[in-house]
């Protein structure tokens, strides 16, 4: 019962590289969404899509990027590292159905030096 | 723009002692509200999530109550356990989708 599955855990970054983190969930969801959270702060959406081929911005976009070419996954991409990036970042799923129950990866705990 | 706050940020308190965590929101006409448990280097597992159109939700121990109107919404846990030391963090949901909005989390510590 995998559920929301995000790769890598863990990484360290240099300030300009750029990496994807994976996000992949095997349970038919239309939404998925990405989250950051800061140490001792809530989370804050960067993105999220309702359905493949559709995404759109949340709160924090700038220096993000994201794609849904399948309704299963739905990687964040880091252009140009930098150090206001560091921060646990969350890979979410729901039903189609606002009202519904959100499901959460593990999170990847991402640094940048 | 939605605010969602969570006072206080840490909480300390005696194995069976009922816990009661405060969340506020600043604007009422949202679409639901959800309260998650996250445990120290995990994700956030769901809790409780209760509809714009209902006043409470119960699940075992733990009973959620929502009041639109004055933006506020109350997580009682009864008889807390060690096992309920974590963070606990509420969100909004907004109209479209399940975009949520949190809070900052209060900290929990149940002590043996």
């Amino acid at each position: 019962n995998a559920g929301v599955t995000q790769t890598p855990k863990f990484r360290i970054l240099k300030i300009g590289q750029s990496m994807t983190l994976q996000c992949t969930q095997d349970m038919n969801h239309n939404y998925m969404y990405w989250y950051r959270q800061d140490p001792g702060m809530g989370l804050k959406l960067i993105y999220y899509s309702v359905g493949a081929g559709i995404t759109d911005k949340g709160e924090v976009p700038n220096g993000y990027n994201v794609s849904r070419s399948t309704t299963e996954d739905f990687p964040l991409r880091l252009e140009l590292a930098a150090p206001s990036q560091t921060s646990v970042y969350f890979c979410a799923s729901s039903p189609l159905s606002a009202g519904n129950t959100i499901y959460f990866g593990e999170g990847s705990w991402l640094t940048v030096v | 723009k939605q605010e969602v706050t969570q006072i206080p940020a840490a909480l300390s308190v005696p194995e069976g002692e009922n816990l009661v965590l405060n969340c506020s929101f600043t604007d009422s006409a949202i679409y639901n509200l959800q309260w998650f448990r996250q445990d120290p280097g995990k994700g956030l597992t769901s809790l409780l999530l209760i509809q714009s159109s209902q006043r409470e939700q119960t699940s075992g121990r733990l009973n959620a109550s929502l009041d639109k109107s004055s933006g506020r919404s109350t997580l009682y846990i009864a008889a807390s356990q060690p096992g309920d030391s974590a963070t606990y963090l509420c969100a909004v949901g907004a109209a479209a989708g399940n975009k949520l909005t949190f809070g900052g989390g209060t900290r929990v510590l149940v002590k043996p």
